[in-house]
């Protein structure tokens, strides 16, 4: 089985700007959450979508948001980027009720 | 509210020496927990969970990790050391039935020495 795919892989953006990334999941899997991983801030939860509902969401601001589509893949944006935003995002998926979640490689994205 | 905390950035072991790597947690209600490793420019790998039943719970590349609750701590642990064993790891609670909010903890660097 493949395994959770991310794109892009690095990204380069300067403030203000907005930004998408993607994430496929495990195939069967219908959970996709996403985390930000900074040096500071460690591995903070963003969102969990479940059959396109967004089911958990962390403490972040409005300025990032999310959707799953109904082939499970997800997307999460940025608006108005902030430097502070630079940080590498992982996406997780899982079998909903398995507990266990698998990581992509993430997105490492740059804010100039 | 649930946190986790990994007392130690950084844990240097001997190759072939057992190790430790420490976890202690808060959360209301009962606890979901988990340990993950990752490697270098890579994403997390899940390693072992324990959601109910016997406090010792055995995960993958021989890695094990002993629930206590009294002590609300859940230890990783390994009988001996590989080179390849080391990075980073990652202590995390769930407090929620089948929830994916993870809650993680700062991370431990395991060093393992030739």
């Amino acid at each position: 089985k493949a395994g959770v795919t991310q794109t892009p892989r690095y990204l380069i953006k300067t403030r203000g700007q907005q930004v998408t990334l993607s994430c496929s999941p495990i195939s069967g899997h219908r959970s996709v959450s996403w985390y930000q991983q900074t040096p500071g801030q460690g591995l903070q939860f963003l969102f969990e979508y479940f059959s396109e509902t967004q089911r958990n969401k962390g403490n972040f601001p409005g300025r990032f948001s999310g959707r799953q589509f109904s082939n499970s893949r997800s997307e999460m944006n940025v608006s108005t980027l902030e430097l502070g935003d630079s940080a590498l995002y992982l996406c997780a998926s899982s079998i909903d009720g398995a507990y266990e979640q698998y990581f992509g490689p993430g997105t490492r994205l740059t804010v100039t | 509210a649930q946190s986790v905390a990994q007392p130690e950035d950084q844990v240097n072991v001997a190759e072939g020496n057992p190790l430790t790597v420490k976890c202690t947690y808060s959360v209301s209600g009962n606890p979901y927990l988990f340990w993950y490793v990752q490697y270098p420019n890579r994403g997390l790998q899940f390693l072992l969970k324990y959601i109910t039943g016997d406090n010792l719970v055995k995960g993958s590349y021989g890695f094990e990790a002993e629930f206590n609750k009294s002590q609300t701590s859940f230890h990783l642990k390994k009988p001996s050391a590989l080179v390849s064993d080391s990075a980073l790891y990652f202590c995390a609670v769930s407090a929620q039935t089948g929830a994916n909010n993870l809650f993680f903890g700062t991370g431990t660097r395991l060093t393992v020495i030739p």
